[in-house]
């Protein structure tokens, strides 16, 4: 169960789009059968929001501003017209279907300069 | 409105048990799988458990043997028992929903630390 590979940390400034990388392998993000990679949101203090599931769903209520996609074994998730609001850890993760579980990415800290 | 409330958590020495409950309004609760997630102090998000709503269940490797996950589908509440505590189990944990293999609403999170 070894976590997903994500970048410490990715910064843009305001209106520019920026794409964060999850890197996994066969078993979680590449798997042929399942396609459950999903986003979360987090600002310091708060409570983990989901912002993308099944790679590229949106729930109700969240910006098209985040979208997700996955080539092979490596997830994204690309905010564009950056804000000041996005300023947040982003985590991904993928459900493991042989074994059952789900892994988490390390997380990236997005800074808005 | 969706409203998960953990509680249960608190100091406890190293070897020390500890239950967590989570209580559910708001929704179906027995038609929807559940979850404990948990986030260390400073550190990334972690799962632990699973339960589906048929009540089989799933674990990280981290906590097999140690940790139960169970639910009361008519008192709307789900708990996680937690036995042989460790130091590296210290973390704020989530109950949270699952839908479509993601975990969509999440509980405020109660805190765990384990220390002598």
């Amino acid at each position: 169960q070894s976590a997903l590979t994500q970048p410490a940390s990715v910064s843009g400034s305001p209106g520019q789009s920026i794409t964060i990388s999850c890197g996994g392998t066969t078993s979680d993000i590449g798997s042929y059968f399942y396609n459950f990679v999903s986003w979360y949101q987090q600002h310091p203090g708060k409570v983990p929001k989901l912002m993308i599931y099944e790679v590229n769903k949106r729930p109700s209520g969240v910006s098209n501003r985040f979208s997700g996609s996955k080539s092979g074994n490596t997830a994204s998730l690309t905010i564009s017209g950056l804000q000041a609001e996005d300023e947040a850890d982003y985590y991904c993760c993928s459900f493991e279907g042989t074994t059952f579980y789900w892994v988490f990415g390390g997380g990236t800290k997005v800074t808005v300069l | 409105e969706v409203q998960l409330v953990e509680s249960g958590g608190d100091l406890i020495q190293p070897g020390g048990s500890l239950r967590l409950s989570c209580a559910a309004s708001g929704l179906n609760f027995n038609a929807y799988h559940m979850n404990w997630v948990r986030q260390a102090p400073g550190k990334g998000l972690e799962w632990v458990s699973y339960i589906g709503s048929g009540g089989n269940t799933w674990y990280a490797d981290s906590v097999k043997g140690r940790f139960t996950i169970s639910r009361d589908n008519a008192k709307r509440s789900l708990d996680l028992q937690m036995n042989s505590l460790r130091d590296d189990d210290t973390a704020v944990y989530y109950c949270a929903r699952d839908q479509d293999y993601a975990f969509q609403d999440w509980g405020q999170g109660t805190l765990v630390a384990v220390s002598s």
